[in-house]
C-alpha cells in the first residue's frame, strides 16, 4: 500500500459526459501528479500540482482540468468525454516539487470506460 | 525532450533464469532513473532508483546501474521467481524547473513459468 488513495476504482460513463476523479496523497506529500495509461499511448504525464499551485503541464487535453485543494487532495475533471478517453488514470504524490532523486508514489488508479 | 526506450516484450522465462530488461534514455542534464513494476490489476510500485552516474539501485534481488556513457539503465535479476511476473517500466525524471514529471518507457511484460 503506497498510501495514495484514488476514488472511484472504476467508472463507466457515456460519451459527452463529465466525470471527476479524486486523489488523496500520502500524508506529508505536497506534490500531486496525474498520469494517463492507455494501450496506444502508454503512460503519459498530464499535470502536476504543488501545495495548491499548478507546477507543470504535460499532454493534457483542454477538455481536462485539475486542481489541488487546501487539504492537498486533488481532483481531475474530464468533460465532453470521448471513446478515446477510456484509460487508467493514476495519481502519484511526492514530498516536494522536485529534488534530485525524489520518488513518486502511485495510487491504485481509476479505470475509466467511456461507452 | 526526454525519452525512454525499453526492450519490447513480452519476455517469458523459466523460474530461476537470469533476467535482463534493456533500457536506454535521452535527456538533457542529469536525470534520475527509476524502475517501476506493475502487478496485474494494481498501480505502479517503485522497484529501484539511481540518481547519478555509476549509482547502482537494488531491491528484492533486482539491480540496475546508471551508465551515463551509454545512457542506459538495464534491469537485471539473477534468479527470477513466478511472483516476479509483472510489467516493468523504466522511467526518468529531469533536474530543475518543471522537469520532475516522470517519462516512462512502454513497459515490458515479464512472465515467469514454474
Amino acid at each position: 500500500d503506497s498510501g495514495v488513495t484514488q476514488t472511484p476504482k472504476h467508472l463507466i460513463t457515456a460519451t459527452g459526459q463529465r466525470v471527476t476523479l479524486r486523489c488523496s496523497p500520502r500524508s506529508g506529500d505536497l506534490s500531486v501528479y496525474w498520469y494517463q495509461q492507455s494501450l496506444d499511448q502508454g503512460l503519459q504525464f498530464l499535470i502536476q500540482y504543488y501545495n495548491g499551485e499548478e507546477r507543470a503541464k504535460g499532454n493534457i487535453l483542454e477538455r481536462f482540468s485539475a486542481q489541488q485543494f487546501p487539504d492537498l487532495h486533488s481532483e481531475l475533471n474530464l468533460s465532453s468525454l470521448e471513446l478515446g478517453d477510456s484509460a487508467l488514470y493514476f495519481c502519484a504524490s511526492s514530498v516536494g516539487p522536485g529534488t534530485s532523486g525524489y520518488e513518486q508514489y502511485f495510487g491504485p488508479g481509476t479505470r475509466l470506460t467511456v461507452t | 525532450g526526454n525519452s525512454v526506450t525499453q526492450m519490447e516484450g513480452p519476455v517469458t522465462l523459466s523460474e530461476e533464469a537470469f533476467l535482463t530488461i534493456n533500457c536506454t534514455y535521452t535527456a538533457t542534464g542529469y536525470p534520475s532513473l527509476f524502475w517501476y513494476v506493475q502487478y496485474p490489476g494494481e498501480g505502479l510500485q517503485l522497484l529501484l532508483k539511481a540518481t547519478k552516474a555509476d549509482d547502482k539501485g537494488s531491491n528484492k534481488g533486482f539491480e540496475a546501474t546508471y551508465r551515463k556513457e551509454t545512457t542506459s539503465f538495464h534491469l537485471e535479476k539473477g534468479s527470477v521467481q513466478v511472483s516476479d511476473s509483472a510489467v516493468y517500466f523504466c522511467a526518468l525524471s529531469g533536474s530543475g524547473g518543471s522537469n520532475y514529471k516522470l517519462t516512462f518507457g512502454k513497459g515490458t511484460l515479464l512472465t515467469v513459468n514454474p
